[in-house]
């Protein structure tokens, strides 16, 4: 079945720092792929999607590469900023059919000043 | 406007209570879902509706029951509450399946 794995955290941070947060997945077709993030005491909100492969999602200053060649989604940030602090869930959809969103584990990360 | 608004955000309750949480989403998503997230944010999926008809179910204890009685409304009811049902809630919807999924803020249920 499908699966998606990402680092664990906790991630801890300074201001301005390069942030990556790896994640691969298994997929017996072409899925697209998500990246969504959590709030403290919030639920999750999408932060950025690529439907296919060597798409480009980005936002926030965010942006994740999808790799088909190394079923990889990394998310990644130039320079991150205390307010990035949350969890982040990468997942897949598999297309056509009832399928259901695959979601990691999550990773927290944690910036500081 | 929310977009998934759910009730109650915290609920706290004994064991042996029967208890309902309510969804509303007003972004006229054909998909309903309900997730269950534990105190380690793993995330789970427990059920899904599409135009109101139950299209997956995972091992979730027959205590837990969805209900929907149009496609804007996923109401999930708990009966004889335990400590393992602690845990947030998350109400959450999306066009078609494989899209974009929006979630609600989530129902904080806390077992005692």
């Amino acid at each position: 079945g499908d699966s998606v794995t990402q680092m664990e955290g906790p991630v801890t941070l300074s201001e301005e720092a390069f942030l990556t947060i790896n994640c691969t997945y298994t997929a017996t077709g072409y899925p697209s792929l998500f990246w969504y993030v959590q709030y403290p005491g919030e639920g999750l909100q999408l932060l950025l999607k690529a439907t296919k492969a060597d798409d480009k999602g980005s936002n926030k200053g965010f942006e994740a590469t999808y790799r088909k060649e190394t079923t990889s989604f990394h998310l990644e940030k130039g320079s991150v900023q205390v307010s990035d602090s949350a969890v982040y869930f990468c997942a897949l959809s598999e297309p056509g059919g009832y399928q259901k969103v695959t979601f990691g584990t999550g990773t927290k990360l944690q910036v500081i000043p | 406007d929310t977009a998934v608004s759910q009730t109650p955000k915290y609920l706290v309750t004994q064991m042996g209570n029967d208890k309902s949480i309510k969804c509303e989403q007003n972004l006229g998503h054909d998909t309903m879902y309900w997730y269950k997230q534990d105190s380690k944010k793993f995330l789970k999926i427990m059920f899904s509706y599409n135009n109101k008809e139950l299209i997956i179910n995972e091992t979730v204890p027959n205590r837990f029951s969805p209900k929907s009685p149009d496609k804007a409304h996923l109401n999930l009811h708990i009966n004889s509450l335990e400590l393992g049902d602690s845990a947030v809630y998350f109400c959450a919807s999306s066009q078609d399946r494989g899209n974009t999924i929006y979630f609600g803020e989530g129902s904080w249920l806390t077992v005692v």
